[in-house]
């Protein structure tokens, strides 16, 4: 298995501009996780999804953020409008059941 | 509040020495942790998890022990060597990872 997959890697938008970001979890995985990681708050849990319904979107920062997992292998995060303060890395996971989640390489997002 | 957390943000060793990387969390219904590696660049990488139920789990050159009394958890590395010179998360899960804030660990030759 190639593990959980993320696209692009790198981003560079300008603000004002839509960013979605992408994500192909392991096959068979039944959750999937979007976390944001930066050097001030570290990994932060933006929302989850088990069996693609979205069970706990509290961590998703603001209205500009939404998620969406339309089937089993594929999710997408998406920021419209970006602003800086939005620049981080961003990690796709997915685990089955109660097991550990394997992280993706990540998207790295910069707003400028 | 709830949170899981780190006792030091990084921790210098020399190459062969033993390495312990510590944590504190604060909800006692918490029943399944996982210790991360994330080297620069890339994903938090699994090392070792350990349930409630246990108080010790091993794996190769790593220890996880977990003291439910006092909400502790630690990670042991024996015999550290330059590879796993990276940040290490410990995560509590309930039911998603919620991540503490790393420790970076350096080991010099």
């Amino acid at each position: 298995d190639a593990g959980v997959i993320q696209s692009p890697r790198h981003e560079v938008t300008e603000m004002g501009q839509e960013v979605t970001l992408r994500c192909k979890p392991i096959s068979g995985h039944n959750s999937l996780f979007w976390y944001r990681q930066t050097m001030m708050r570290g990994l932060e849990l933006l929302i989850y999804f088990n069996n693609n319904v979205p069970i706990d979107d509290s961590g998703m920062p603001e209205d500009r953020f939404s998620a969406k997992m339309p089937n089993a292998s594929f999710s997408t995060l998406k920021i419209q409008p970006s602003e800086p303060r939005d620049s981080a890395v961003y990690f796709c996971a997915s685990s089955y059941m109660n097991t550990e989640a394997f992280f993706g390489q990540g998207t790295r997002l910069t707003v400028v | 509040g709830e949170s899981v957390g780190l006792h030091l943000p990084t921790l210098s060793v020399q190459e062969g020495d033993n390495s312990i990387i510590n944590c504190a969390y604060s909800n006692s219904a918490s029943d399944y942790f996982i210790w991360y590696k994330q080297e620069s660049g890339k994903g938090p990488q699994f090392i070792i998890d350990i349930r409630s139920n246990m108080d010790k789990r091993q794996g190769q050159r790593v220890t996880v022990l977990l003291n439910k009394t006092v909400k502790h958890l630690s990670l042991q590395i024996a015999a550290t060597q330059p590879g796993d010179s990276a940040v290490y998360f410990c995560a509590e899960s309930r039911t998603a990872l919620i991540f503490g804030k790393g420790t970076t660990l350096s080991v010099s030759s």
